[in-house]
């Protein structure tokens, strides 16, 4: 079946320094989506990519597709304490079924 | 928007008794979705509706449970003959149908913590 996995699994960073995470399908993705779970809490959305090779930004947060659509990665320049949380990706196989497989997070500590 | 709603917030149940949590969608909301969540894992999908209809069961899941949404709007996840390893965090989510979202954006409740003793 489809898997999703992400590296790291665990990142502590000192408030400033950029974070990055990777995440990778064993299929082609019709699209990929990413939230944030803050301890405690449960998945918000950030954003969702479709198009190969596609890149996004969001203030300090990049989002780039992969050219094969199977890999994707979120980079965050200059975390903050705010940062703190898991950072989950998630693909659809197929388009129009929407079905969405989780990855195994990343879970993002910020040194003060 | 009033968020999608789950209830209860947490089950405390002994291994053998069934259990049914309820899930309210955003309105308007076609889509709904049953996921499983342990600790320092990501969420599990166990299924999805459109409208009514149930779409995907995940192959992983045991006949004990089961999921319905008999009207499009509301739905129950029940678990029948609990076990220890059915403890969990019971996450619904719902999104919008394309006519009114750009994407397949998930919004989710805050989900039901299950404790099966």
């Amino acid at each position: 079946g489809q898997q999703v996995m992400q590296i790291p699994q665990y990142q502590h960073v000192q408030e400033g320094e950029d974070f990055t995470t990777y995440c990778n399908s064993s299929t082609t993705l019709s699209n990929i989506q990413w939230y944030k779970q803050r301890p405690g809490g449960h998945p918000v959305f950030l954003i969702q990519l479709v198009k190969s090779g596609e890149v996004k930004k969001q203030k300090r947060l990049t989002f780039q597709f992969g050219e094969a659509k199977k890999n994707s990665s979120l980079h965050i320049t200059a975390t903050q304490t705010t940062d703190v949380g898991t950072y989950f990706c998630a693909g659809s196989r197929t388009s129009g079924t929407y079905k969405y497989i989780f990855g195994t997070g990343t879970r993002l500590k910020v040194l003060a | 928007d009033t968020g999608v709603s789950q209830n209860p917030r947490h089950k405390i149940t002994k291994r053998g008794q069934n259990v049914t949590f309820r899930c309210d969608p955003i309105s308007e909301h076609n889509r709904l979705y049953w996921y499983r969540q342990t600790l320092g894992q990501g969420p599990e999908f166990l299924t999805y509706f459109q409208n009514e209809a149930q779409l995907e069961k995940s192959r992983l899941l045991s006949d004990r449970f089961s999921a319905e949404r008999p009207k499009g709007s509301f739905s129950t996840l029940e678990i029948q003959r609990t076990e220890q390893g059915d403890s969990a965090m019971y996450l619904c989510a719902s999104s919008a149908p394309p006519w009114i979202a750009t994407n397949e954006k998930l919004f989710f409740g805050s989900g039901t913590q299950l404790s099966v003793l």
